[in-house]
């Protein structure tokens, strides 16, 4: 059975950086292609970016480009998250999540059909 | 990159059918069979209900139905129980990315 283990919850100050980690079970992480979303308190779901791991490439929704970086460790089948310039508006809860299965286009682009997969999520809490 | 548009709030009554409408473009939901639903209840992760526009998971309540026209996508609840009292998301793949709606809530009267 998989499971996405997330990290424990995060309290930051304004202009530090957050790193929030998932780890996998029951699958070996190569196999995924590992996504974040976040929701913001009350708010709804947000894509942030997400590994083709086709080109071993990430993709960052524009919004977070140049904030946020997503890594792999695949000796621990662990996905990492890191957001800087932390803003009280970056306080949320942090969702890894993966489709089971991938698909390609006739470009070999990885198409995102959906998310079955998920985490339990990592609450971030910016605050001074 | 502007979220799907979902009405902020739907309800009915024990047995009764509701429908959540998902509206996007041309780039998002019209020109992709792409369209996911997911159920979200309050502190917990979100659920897939449907995939593909219209599909269900293994273990989805077959009350639960998709599908699309044009830009709008919507998904369909039947028999309602007080157990699908909650939010409800749409998102639909677009160009190298993933978009979400603002999501629904659903009150079961």
């Amino acid at each position: 059975q998989v499971q996405l283990v997330q990290s424990g919850a995060e309290v930051k100050k304004p202009g530090a950086s957050v790193k929030v980690s998932c780890k996998v079970s029951g699958y070996t992480l190569t196999e995924l292609s590992m996504h974040w979303v976040r929701q913001a308190p009350g708010k709804g779901l947000e894509w942030m970016g997400g590994f083709d791991p086709e080109d071993g490439e990430t993709i960052y929704a524009q919004k977070f480009q140049g904030r946020v970086t997503m890594t792999e460790d695949t000796s621990t089948d662990t996905a990492y998250m890191e957001l800087s310039s932390l803003r009280s508006e970056d306080t949320a809860v942090y969702y890894c999540a993966t489709p089971s299965t991938i698909v390609y286009d006739f470009w070999s682009a990885p198409i995102w059909r959906y998310f079955d997969l998920w985490g339990r999520g990592t609450l971030v809490t910016v605050s001074s | 990159q502007s979220a799907l548009t979902q009405p902020a709030s739907v309800s009915g009554s024990p047995g009764q059918s509701i429908t959540i409408s998902c509206t996007g473009t041309s780039s998002d939901v019209g020109g992709y069979n792409y369209v996911s639903w997911y159920q979200q209840h309050p502190g917990k992760a979100p659920k897939l209900m449907i995939y593909d526009v219209s599909n269900r998971p293994s273990g989805v309540s077959n009350r639960f139905s998709g599908s699309k026209s044009g830009n709008t996508a919507s998904l369909t609840i039947s028999g309602l129980q007080a157990e699908d009292e909650a939010d409800y998301y749409c998102s639909s793949y677009t160009s190298s990315t993933v978009v979400f709606g603002g999501g629904t809530k659903l009150t079961v009267l």
